[in-house]
């Protein structure tokens, strides 16, 4: 079965650091990649996808996907307490479906 | 903006009733999603739907049933409900194909009791 592995956390960094987020995959023949951020209560919504290798950078997130190591991540730079949040890798994984991971909580103090 | 609208946020059904779930998308999506989230499992695919009346099982399909009638509607159906159902239900909808992000509802907290 398809997977996608992420430390659960909780990631705990000071405000205006950088937080890391990791995510591994098993299926090598996946071509597409998202970040969702899920608030407590709310429902998941994407911030970041990218389907090449290297970086791709939007604002204080950069996502880095190296398909050789079948590994993605995404980097927050200076932190907020707005982003404490849980953060979802998801996978494209075959027939319009998408393997989501159990996602990582991460807190940003203050 | 895409809109995922649910029928209701919290839902407290007793064992063995029969229950519904309502999506609805106002962006003409083809693919639609029916998942169910509890902690430390993430988000598990229970149907998903490609087109009117197509639908597919997920990983965890036992215990549901779905009904996609109108290319914006896709129902969840708990035929007989158990406590074991018990959790947040999001419904999601994407473009055609591979490779596009989901949009999702605001879900829907079963409780079975």
């Amino acid at each position: 079965q398809k997977e996608v592995e992420q430390n659960s956390g909780p990631l705990s960094v000071p405000e205006g650091a950088i937080a890391s987020l990791n995510c591994t995959y098993s299926d090598r023949g996946s071509q597409s990649f998202f970040w969702y951020r899920q608030y407590s209560g709310k429902s998941p919504e994407l911030i970041m996808f990218i389907y090449s290798n290297g970086d791709k950078e939007d604002g204080r997130f950069t996502a880095q996907l190296n398909k050789a190591s079948q590994y993605v991540s995404l980097l927050i730079r200076d932190s907020q307490p707005s982003d404490s949040a849980t953060y979802l890798c998801a996978v494209e994984g075959g027939g319009f479906k998408t393997i989501f991971g159990a996602g990582t909580r991460l807190f940003v103090k203050a | 903006d895409v809109k995922v609208t649910q029928s209701s946020r919290y839902l407290v059904k007793r064992t063995g009733e029969k229950v519904f779930l309502e999506c609805v998308q106002d962006m003409d999506h083809e693919n639609m999603f029916w998942y169910r989230q509890d902690p430390g499992l993430g988000l598990r695919l229970i149907y998903f739907s490609y087109d009117v009346k197509m639908k597919e099982k997920g990983d965890i399909p036992e215990g549901y049933s779905v009904s996609r009638e109108k290319k914006e509607r896709f129902s969840l159906i708990l035929e007989s409900a158990s406590t074991n159902q018990t959790s947040m239900y999001l419904c999601a909808s994407s473009l055609q194909g591979t490779g596009y992000e989901q949009y999702f509802g605001p879900g829907t907290r079963l409780t079975v009791t």
